[in-house]
């Protein structure tokens, strides 16, 4: 079975420009999520989607939205970029359906903004 | 989500068994204690999930007392692959939406 795919795998942006990540979980997994993790605050949570429905969303600014396609393929947008958002922006997918906290995560995607 | 305490770092040599303790003081009834290893540049993976008593699979045993307030990742036998970060986390799996919420981790550094 095929993991986590994400791209584009590293991405060097200007400030102020945006950026579109893009997440493809594992056949069958509905739920996808989102984090990004950088040296000083570690893994933070961005956002949550299951059955193209936000169902969940951490502690950032409105410049980060994300969506979920019919396919459960996942989408996150960064707009205005700032240096700070320089990270690695993982992605999650899981059934949700098994009272499991197992998530399965893509190898991310290293963003850095200059 | 109860929040969890844990060992900044540990170091080990190859072939001993690795205990990792962590703290959950406030952790509620329907709470789960779900363990995850990263490597450098890597996503987290899921290494076992409990509720209480111990649970074992192929790679890691994880041990709880019966107040709950603790728990202890076993790794038997490690090898130089893994030296990683170990997250432990502590929330109710069956709640929609619930999100992953990572404390610093335990740095492991296994030495031959």
């Amino acid at each position: 079975k095929a993991g986590v795919t994400q791209t584009p795998r590293y991405l060097i942006k200007t400030r102020g420009q945006q950026v579109t990540l893009s997440c493809s979980p594992i056949s069958g997994h509905r739920s996808v999520s989102w984090y990004q993790q950088t040296p000083g605050q570690g893994l933070q949570f961005l956002f949550e989607y299951f059955s193209e429905t936000q169902r969940n969303k951490g502690n950032f600014p409105g410049r980060f939205s994300g969506r979920q396609f019919s396919n459960s393929r996942s989408e996150m947008n960064v707009s205005t970029l700032e240096l700070g958002d320089s990270a690695l922006y993982l992605c999650a997918s899981s059934r949700q359906s098994d009272g499991s906290y197992e998530q399965y995560f893509g190898p991310g995607t290293r963003l850095t903004v200059t | 989500l109860a929040k969890t305490t844990q060992p900044i770092s540990m170091d080990s040599y190859e072939g001993q068994e690795v205990n990792i303790t962590c703290s959950h003081n406030n952790i509620a009834t329907n709470d789960y204690i779900t363990w995850y290893q990263q490597f450098p540049s890597q996503g987290p993976r899921f290494i076992i999930q409990g509720y209480k008593t111990k649970v074992t699979n192929e790679v890691a045993s994880l041990f709880i007392p019966a107040d709950r307030k603790s728990s202890t990742l076993s790794l038997p036998r490690v090898s130089l692959s893994d030296t990683a970060v170990y997250y432990c986390l502590v929330g109710d799996p069956n709640q929609a939406g619930t999100a992953l919420i990572f404390g610093k981790g335990t740095t492991l550094s296994v030495s031959s």
